[in-house]
């Protein structure tokens, strides 16, 4: 079983549509987990971290699940500009090594 | 603007040489890894460091080498024992300290991007 495992997409939606990505891991000593955004053929930008208690960040909305193991991102009024490939981020041993999932494709069409 | 810098952006490495990617940053960030991305996974760890003339293997440190002899520079080193380095090379660093530094992320270089011809 792979440290983090995302659903690859890719995902179509309409502009102003609310799309949701979820993202498991599997060490439960998990400590951190972030959302990073990564445009075609560039670096992966942090988008925002998630904490226990969920957060909000704009049109965006992280949540984690401890018991079950997973996060998720959801994403409201989508815009052209979302359409991406969004990185499910797990710090499994609590000393900067970070585990990345190999990330869920979104496309927002007009 | 503070940031971090790789160079070059494509390279072309021909059978049997050793190549090294630059990655400096001055962001006075303490830590700076590695990754290799490749297509429909995601970024593997190949080295980082925590400090200047300290570093330490990730997943897959076979083929390649690192130098942290400056707290600013990390250049990794592509040499002629990995036998598939077609990839995407991106550094990346971050802070250290007390209390949680991992929440605060990675800061990535736009990466390079490199082929065997």
């Amino acid at each position: 079983r792979k440290e983090v495992e995302q659903d690859p997409g890719p995902f179509n939606v309409p502009e102003g549509a609310t799309v949701a990505f979820n993202c498991t891991y599997s060490n439960s000593a998990s400590q951190s987990f972030f959302w990073y955004r990564q445009d075609c053929r560039k670096e992966p930008k942090l988008l925002m971290s998630v904490y226990s208690s969920g957060n909000e960040d704009g049109r965006f909305t992280a949540q984690l699940n401890r018991a079950s193991q997973y996060i998720s991102l959801l994403i409201r009024d989508s815009k052209l500009s979302d359409s991406a490939t969004y990185l499910c981020v797990v710090n499994i041993h609590n000393n900067n090594d970070m585990r990345f999932g190999a990330g869920t494709r979104l496309t927002v069409k007009p | 603007d503070g940031g971090i810098t790789q160079s070059p952006k494509y390279l072309f490495r021909k059978e049997g040489q050793n190549v090294t990617l630059s990655c400096e940053q001055n962001l006075n960030h303490d830590a700076m890894y590695w990754y290799r991305q490749d297509p429909g996974q995601g970024l593997r760890l190949i080295y980082y460091s925590q400090i200047v003339n300290d570093f330490q293997k990730g997943d897959i440190a076979e083929g390649y080498s690192v130098s942290r002899e400056k707290k600013e520079s990390f250049p990794l080193t592509v040499t002629s024992a990995q036998k598939n380095p077609t990839a995407f090379y991106l550094c990346a660093s971050s802070i250290l300290g007390q209390g949680p530094p991992w929440r605060y992320g990675y800061t990535f270089g736009s990466g390079t991007r490199l082929t065997v011809v």
